[in-house]
């Protein structure tokens, strides 16, 4: 069974610097997704960041980059220019590849809580 | 873009009453709709896997005569939390894939938090 692992549960940024939140993964398929979602305390679920694993160029999405490891199945996020809205707790999830017709359900860590210092 | 509406947003009843939650694409048809529960400051624990037209698949540990899923339409998936009871108090959220492909993405609703007395 596959696994997602945030060893950070909770982490502390200043405004306007940079912070890295990590995620590994364990998993015996070669083609996957990995995902960072956001959710605030409104409780949504919004996603960040999509990686497919056949994909060997970093995503990125404007402020939000990630350091995507297949061999060492890491998949960490780099927020840059942390602005207050960017705290939240963040979730890595994984996802299979769909098979007999219907996509997989996604496969959460237990989330890191950042916070924003002005 | 794509939109999934779950209602109610919150509900507070009694121990021993059924709740009913609703989780509904509103500009796309879902062939596909998960339900998770969340409980406070943890992660999101999938407790089933709702196809249209066909029964749900439950994950270990859930039971399926407590947790009644019902997927009658391409837009519609319901989820019945029948006889509450203070422990299934929770956080509920669904999500919903517009098709089978690898590459469309899953649409969460906002959640229901619901509190049994």
């Amino acid at each position: 069974a596959q696994t997602v692992t945030q060893s950070q549960p909770e982490m502390s940024v200043q405004e306007a610097e940079t912070v890295t939140l990590s995620c590994t993964y364990d998993t015996s398929e070669s083609d996957y997704y990995l995902f960072w979602y956001k959710q605030p305390p409104s409780r949504q679920m919004i996603l960040v960041i999509r990686q497919e694993a056949y994909k060997q160029q970093n995503a990125t999405e404007n402020r939000f980059s990630v350091n995507f490891q297949k061999a060492a199945k890491s998949f960490s996020l780099k927020i840059s220019d942390s602005q207050l809205g960017d705290a939240a707790m963040y979730f890595c999830a994984y996802r299979r590849l769909n098979y007999g017709g219907s996509q997989g359900n996604l496969i959460f860590g237990k989330g890191t809580k950042l916070s924003v210092k002005p | 873009g794509a939109v999934v509406s779950q209602h109610p947003s919150r509900v507070i009843c009694k121990s021993g009453t059924s709740v009913k939650i609703e989780c509904r694409s509103l500009d796309f048809q879902a062939t596909t709709m998960f339900w998770y529960r969340q409980f406070p400051k943890q992660s999101l624990m999938l407790m089933a896997t709702s196809n249209e037209g066909s029964k749900a698949t439950y994950e270990q540990g859930v039971e399926k005569d407590k947790f009644l899923i019902n997927h009658a339409s391409l837009t519609l998936s319901t989820l019945t939390v029948t006889s509450a009871h203070p422990e299934d108090s929770s956080f509920y959220i669904c999500s919903a894939t517009r098709a089978a492909a690898n590459n469309q993405p899953q649409h969460f609703g906002d959640g229901t938090r619901l509190s049994i007395l």
